[in-house]
């Protein structure tokens, strides 16, 4: 089974950050990530898949690099609405997934 | 626009069964680019992916819940079945189901229920 793994766990940052979240996968996943947003009460919100493609609709300061093992999504400035958690989910395996532990970003 | 929602009991006795369905509308569950998937969530932690199933029945299970899950489909009812047995006070859970895409490089789950909440309680 493949292992997804994120760092860190929890972050804490202020409105107009830049943020990075790592994701990291126990075995090669080639770009096959994505990317999903939560907030609470909510069903997860995909952001980003394919490791670097924008879902439609989702603003621009999301981005998402990597290949292989180590994977990373950034937020270029964080606005509000950007507090919550986020999730990788590998694709490699579908339609066996998985998802990382989740890395809770919250304001400082 | 595809829409997703879960039913069944909230409350479910330990050592029963744990029994919900979703229900697909917008769109036919009988497609070929397309899985249906159940993932749940224990409240504060991360998710799970528990089973996918094809629309021909052909099922994929989490090993770690192989021995206790069954899921089912009905083409004629535009619905999907989760089936969890012998459950315990580590089943309770927000339990979800999500349209998942055939190719890897695909969406990914851009479509989820709004998700319900199983206690496990005598």
């Amino acid at each position: 089974d493949i292992q997804m793994t994120q760092s860190p766990s929890s972050l804490s940052a202020s409105v107009g950050d830049r943020v990075t979240i790592t994701c990291r996968a126990s075995q090669s996943i080639s770009n096959y990530l994505l990317w999903y947003q939560q907030k609470p009460g909510k069903a997860p919100k995909l952001l980003i898949y394919a490791a670097s493609t924008l879902q439609s609709g989702v603003p621009s300061r999301f981005s998402g690099s990597g290949s292989g093992t180590h994977f990373t999504l950034t937020i270029s400035s964080l606005q509000p609405e950007d507090f919550a958690t986020y999730y990788c989910q590998q694709s490699y395996a579908i339609p066996r997934i998985a998802f990382g532990q989740g890395t809770r970003l919250e304001i400082k | 626009q595809l829409q997703l929602q879960e039913s069944g009991p909230g409350l479910v006795k330990p050592s029963e069964t744990l029994s919900l369905n979703c229900t697909v509308s917008g769109g036919s569950i009988s497609t070929n680019t397309y899985y249906w998937t159940w993932i749940r969530q224990p409240p504060g932690k991360g998710l799970e992916w528990i089973g996918t199933i094809y629309f021909t029945g052909t099922t994929y299970y989490n090993p770690s819940l192989k021995s206790r899950v069954g899921i089912s489909v009905d083409t004629s009812k535009n619905q999907f079945y989760l089936k969890l047995s012998s459950v315990t006070a580590a089943d309770r859970a927000v339990y979800y189901c999500a349209r998942l895409p055939i190719a890897a490089s695909g969406p990914g789950l851009e479509f989820w229920g709004q998700g319900t909440l199983v206690t496990v309680s005598s």
